[in-house]
């Protein structure tokens, strides 16, 4: 099947510890993102990349790093320093770098901090 | 920083009834405004809007774009059940960034 597989769905986790959620795609897309939600709020950029080996920050990058070391993946780590890390992450892609248009998005992954 | 604004935050009304949601935008080398439905995870695309005043429509919905006052509507004639979800619209830049508003919630009734 085409398209962006998330993993894990869900993910439950300490207080102090990394975990990294994964994003896969299979659409021969060059554009990934990564955004975080919040109950009932808008999606907020976390880092996006345009090609390979090359990414952005967004407007919440503190406390999260990523990597594109190849075109279909675009892991998210999601480290202690992010003070509030309970959110839903989605991560989306866009066939063209540079080309701001329809993104494609994956199923998200929740995130619950105990 | 870019940034996008959505209003109402929420709104509730009754299967039959009209619904405007508006979209403002502060964004650095504008390129495209984007509208999307989410119901339960990953939102689906509605439309793209790049021109000025070219309203685009799909059944029941349409959108438009001014580019002048940087802002766009979503417009929802003859509401139903199924329309409730949160609307999200986000301004895309010329190098491939995009920003979220933060989404209007809309409840329809029966």
């Amino acid at each position: 099947d085409g398209g962006i597989t998330q993993s894990p769905k869900y993910l439950f986790r300490k207080e102090g510890q990394n975990v990294t959620l994964s994003c896969e795609q299979n659409l021969n897309h060059d554009a990934m993102y990564w955004y975080r939600q919040d109950p009932g709020q808008g999606l907020r950029l976390i880092y996006y990349s345009q090609i390979v080996n090359d990414f952005q920050k967004g407007d919440i990058a503190e406390g999260y790093s990523v990597s594109r070391e190849k075109k279909e993946s675009f892991p998210l780590t999601v480290t202690s320093a992010q003070k509030n890390p309970t959110a839903f992450y989605l991560c989306a892609t866009s066939w063209r770098a540079g080309n701001t248009g329809e993104l494609f998005f994956g199923e998200g992954s929740r995130l619950t901090v105990l | 920083e870019d940034k996008v604004v959505q209003s109402p935050l929420s709104l509730v009304v009754h299967e039959g009834d009209t619904v405007t949601l508006n979209c403002s935008y502060e964004v650095t080398n504008f390129r495209s405004l984007l509208w999307y439905k989410q119901e339960k995870k990953a939102p689906t695309f509605l439309f793209m809007l790049t021109s000025s005043g070219i309203e685009k429509k799909s059944g029941r919905l349409s959108s438009i774009l001014d580019k002048k006052e940087l802002s766009s509507i979503l417009n929802i004639t003859a509401t139903q059940t199924g329309d409730s979800a949160i609307y999200l619209c986000a301004g895309g830049t010329s190098y491939g960034k995009l920003t979220f508003g933060q989404g209007t919630i809309l409840t329809v009734h029966p």
